[in-house]
């Protein structure tokens, strides 16, 4: 069982640079989102997804975009990237919305931006 | 609005010494309560949750008891071994707030066993 995979899982950018950080769930899932996690933080939601084609915002979303055009993938893509951007990202996905189920992560992406 | 509260780490114990990790929430709604365990290197995945007030959640020697009326759920294990080394995270959901299922998290706490 994959699970959830992210990659990259260790990226180094400059100020300004582009990229994508991919999610991929094979667990059928609706539900996916992704969060940053940063020291004496915890984990904040960047942005969610409740089924393909829809997205919304969490909690921290600037700097960030996200697109669902299937059930199983959910990139997240820093257009111009900042060093307060520098974090440990992670993916995680659900069967439905429910408030009571368990959320599956990935093992993260780190990013630092120079 | 809503926020989980932890005790601060890192906590360091004895092979087979009693953990207490405290956790503290406010919320407005009707609220699931989870902790999550991290371990080196890895994804966080979920140790326990209870989903009304009473409830008590439990899973590999670890327990936690929903108490609505100290807005806790702190985490207890009789006896941690080595392998128990990791970092713990209390979390919410809110039915009323809930931005698509999100989870609330504290700021994890991290535990280290040493044998």
């Amino acid at each position: 069982n994959a699970g959830v995979t992210q990659t990259p899982k260790f990226q180094v950018l400059k100020t300004g640079q582009s990229m994508t950080l991919q999610c991929a769930q094979d667990m059928n899932h609706e539900y996916m989102s992704w969060y940053r996690q940063d020291p004496g933080m915890g984990l904040r939601l960047i942005h969610y997804s409740v089924g393909a084609g829809i997205t919304d915002q969490g909690e921290v979303p600037n700097g960030y975009n996200v697109s669902r055009s299937t059930t199983e993938d959910f990139p997240l893509r820093l257009l111009s990237a900042a060093p307060s951007q520098t974090s440990v990202y992670f993916c995680a996905s659900r069967v439905g919305q429910g408030f009571t189920g368990e959320l599956f992560f990935g093992e993260g992406s780190r990013l630092t931006v120079l | 609005g809503d926020s989980v509260t932890q005790m601060e780490g890192p906590v360091t114990l004895s092979e087979e010494a009693f953990l207490t990790i405290n956790c503290t929430y406010t919320a407005t709604g009707y609220p699931s309560l989870f902790w999550y365990v991290q371990y080196p290197g890895e994804g966080l995945q979920l140790l326990l949750k209870a989903t009304k007030a009473d409830d008590k959640g439990s899973n590999k020697g670890f327990e936690a008891t929903y108490r609505k009326e100290t807005t806790s759920f702190h985490l207890e294990k009789g006896s941690v071994q080595v392998s128990d080394s990791a970092v713990y995270f209390c979390a919410l959901s809110d039915m009323i707030y809930n931005q698509g299922g999100k989870l609330i998290f504290g700021q994890g706490t991290e535990l280290s066993v040493k044998p």
